[in-house]
């Protein structure tokens, strides 16, 4: 799996857009993008994945580059319910079943 | 539905002792994860099950780890004799086939003293 790179904190003001970039430049063409959050004291929470085409659900938006080498988390609307942890992780096709966590984004968001 | 349901929440034991964690999945889902988490090395995955049936197991640390999954909606992680190094947060979650992301319980936190 391809390794990702992600910058280990982020700040966000209470209702404004947080954008959490993730580089992965070494993905294959048969690799998602998964991301997953971590909230303080509980277990990852799914929350998008894509493979090249720009994603939305109710949760968040996932933006992906033309060339796949980088993407970006976009929440829409932080709220302090949103500090946690964010992980970008590329997962091969069929391999949905070995998800590695990296270290991840620690966003914070404040009022 | 009541999610992921994991037992207990904490556990404090001795060195030396028997530990039982245990996991009751989402009904419907066809695979069962544990995983383990610590400080130095974060998130791993210890094991996965499919149907019931042990697929991966390249992540259990050693022989003192083992885990079952007798039916559908029970498994347990079980360590054997505990270790002070063992203590982390040991999270079980489960998916359902063709629905990529996975449910994680609230996790079991160790403490091996």
């Amino acid at each position: 799996d391809a390794k990702t790179t992600q910058p280990p904190s982020m700040d966000c003001a209470e209702g404004r857009a947080a954008n959490l970039p993730c580089n992965h430049s070494t993905i294959s063409g048969n690799e998602y993008v998964y991301w997953y959050r971590q909230i303080h004291s509980q277990g990852p929470q799914y929350i998008i994945h894509g493979l090249k085409n720009n994603e939305t659900n109710e949760m968040a938006s996932l933006i992906i580059t033309e060339d796949r080498k980088s993407s970006t988390l976009i929440l829409p609307h932080a709220t302090l319910r949103d500090t946690a942890v964010y992980y970008c992780i590329p997962v091969s096709y069929g391999g949905y079943n070995k998800l590695i966590f990296g270290a991840g984004t620690r966003l914070a968001v404040h009022p | 539905d009541a999610g992921v349901i994991q037992s207990p929440r904490h556990e404090v034991t001795e060195m030396g002792q028997e530990v039982t964690l245990r996991c009751k999945p989402i009904s419907g889902h066809d695979y069962l994860f544990w995983y383990r988490q610590t400080m130095m090395r974060g998130l791993e995955l210890l094991i996965y099950f499919n149907n019931n049936v042990p697929i991966d197991d390249s992540g259990m640390p050693e022989d003192r780890f083992s885990a079952k999954m007798p039916n559908a909606s029970f498994s347990t992680l079980k360590i054997q004799p505990s270790e002070p190094r063992d203590s982390a947060v040991y999270f079980c979650a489960s998916r359902k086939r063709q629905v990529y992301g996975y449910t994680f319980g609230s996790g079991t936190r160790l403490t091996v003293v």
